[in-house]
């Protein structure tokens, strides 16, 4: 099956910097990897995706970048806030989303 | 739509009780997972049903867990007899049949077996 790894467990940046997040997949067949944002005590929600097709992804602060030949994905936020303070799931999906152990992200005013 | 409703919210047991967590996905979405949610191991997928058939059970810890999806609109998981260490939260996710779309979570159940 999928093994998706998450890197890091935890990332304490100031407001204002950026912040990335890494991980990488075992299945070929994976061509969906979303992101999912979960505050404290709440669910996870999505935040962006990518396809297979497609190498980049930007959504205002937010991107996704994607390597299908080294299987690993990247979250970048920039310019955090501290409302982007959560926990960050990347998954890779053929048809079953299997998730990363999720990234602390804690940002300081 | 209401969004993926699960209930109930917060559920205190017992050891040895029997447990029932309860889903509605969203209408339309013919897939749904149950996942467990703890600080040691991430999200788990514990059962995947594709148009309301169990695909792939192999997260299921041990038969004291069983899940169900008698129609398209409601799903139960089922633990019996419960135990300290099932404590968790528990998420019901759907998304559209098998084309790789967002998965839809539900607000969670946080069970606590004591």
């Amino acid at each position: 099956g999928e093994n998706v790894e998450q890197h890091p467990s935890t990332l304490s940046v100031q407001e204002g910097d950026s912040a990335v997040i890494k991980c990488t997949y075992s299945d070929s067949a994976s061509n969906y990897f979303p992101w999912y944002k979960q505050e404290l005590g709440k669910r996870p929600q999505l935040i962006i995706d990518i396809r297979s097709n497609v190498g980049e992804k930007k959504d205002q602060r937010i991107a996704v970048t994607l390597n299908k030949t080294a299987k690993h994905f990247s979250l970048h936020i920039t310019e955090t806030q501290p409302e982007d303070s959560a926990v960050y799931f990347c998954a890779a999906s053929s048809y079953i989303p299997t998730f990363g152990r999720g990234t602390s992200l804690i940002v300081h005013p | 739509d209401a969004g993926v409703i699960q209930s109930p919210r917060h559920e205190v047991t017992e050891m040895g009780q029997e447990v029932t967590l309860r889903c509605k996905p969203i209408s339309g979405h013919n897939s749904l997972f149950w996942y467990r949610q703890t600080m040691m191991r991430g999200l788990e997928l514990l059962i995947y049903f594709n148009n309301n058939v169990p695909i792939d059970d192999s997260g299921m810890p041990e038969d004291r867990f069983s899940a169900k999806m008698p129609n398209a609109s409601f799903s139960t998981l089922k633990i019996q007899p419960s135990e300290p260490r099932d404590s968790a939260v528990y998420f019901c996710a759907s998304n559209r049949d098998r084309m790789n779309t967002e998965a839809f979570f539900g607000q969670g159940t946080r069970l606590t077996v004591v």
